[in-house]
């Protein structure tokens, strides 16, 4: 089946300690996405690739960054986690930009800092 | 700032109830998305519908959209406890070209 794939599901460094996410997808989609989501809130949306356009949300902070190698990778980088960057990190694709496109999220990577 | 905002924050109800979810919204959308999340897990898409569309179904799922009242909601019938988890509404801007997803409303359904 087609799908959105993260690794790991968890994650535990320590304050400071650049850590990678990755994601990747089997659909082919043009769009895939990062989200930051805390618990029991809204996933917020840090960035997206459309193709290999970078898209940064006003508000990300620039500790964290992305690449997208090809189609079916992308990769999150926090340079320099604390504390306020435990959560719950989501990936997603979509066929295409617009905010009529369904997105389809992977199970997200569980990010611990201590 | 959160385009969406869902009401009741938390919902707990019988297997076999419905479950009424609403989602109020700022300013005009192109589109409202309606998403769900178990525990622990990503989101899944249930359902979209369109700024023109007033009602739509989707097996056990029905959504509406009033426009003039800023508003949707999400009713999902003779419940389940399989249908526990929380559940999102991503709203689409007229001039943007992404979703802004809201706080989500967590649907507890007891067997």
């Amino acid at each position: 089946d087609a799908m959105v794939i993260q690794n790991p599901r968890y994650q535990v460094t320590q304050f400071g300690k650049p850590v990678t996410l990755s994601c990747s997808q089997t659909l082919n989609h043009n769009v895939m996405y990062w989200y930051q989501q805390k618990s029991s809130q809204a996933p917020k949306l840090l960035f997206h690739y459309y193709d290999k356009d970078f898209n940064n949300e006003a508000d990300t902070p620039d500790n964290f960054q992305s690449r997208r190698p090809n189609t079916s990778f992308c990769f999150l980088d926090i340079r320099s986690p604390g504390l306020g960057d435990t959560a719950m990190y989501l990936c997603a694709t979509s066929r295409d930009l617009g905010a009529g496109q369904p997105q389809h999220f992977g199970d997200g990577t569980r990010l611990s800092i201590l | 700032s959160q385009q969406g905002e869902e009401d009741p924050q938390a919902l707990s109800i019988q297997e076999g109830e419905n479950a009424t979810m609403n989602c109020s919204y700022k300013t005009s959308i192109n589109n409202l998305q309606w998403y769900r999340q178990n525990s622990g897990r990503g989101l899944v898409h249930l359902i979209l519908i369109r700024s023109n569309e007033r009602e739509k179904h989707s097996g056990r799922l029905r959504v509406t959209l009033d426009t003039s009242k800023k508003s949707s909601s999400l009713l999902i019938t003779a419940s389940r406890a399989a249908d526990t988890a929380s559940y999102f509404c991503a709203t689409g801007l007229t001039n943007a070209g992404k979703s802004t997803f809201g706080d989500g409303t967590t649907l507890t359904v007891k067997p």
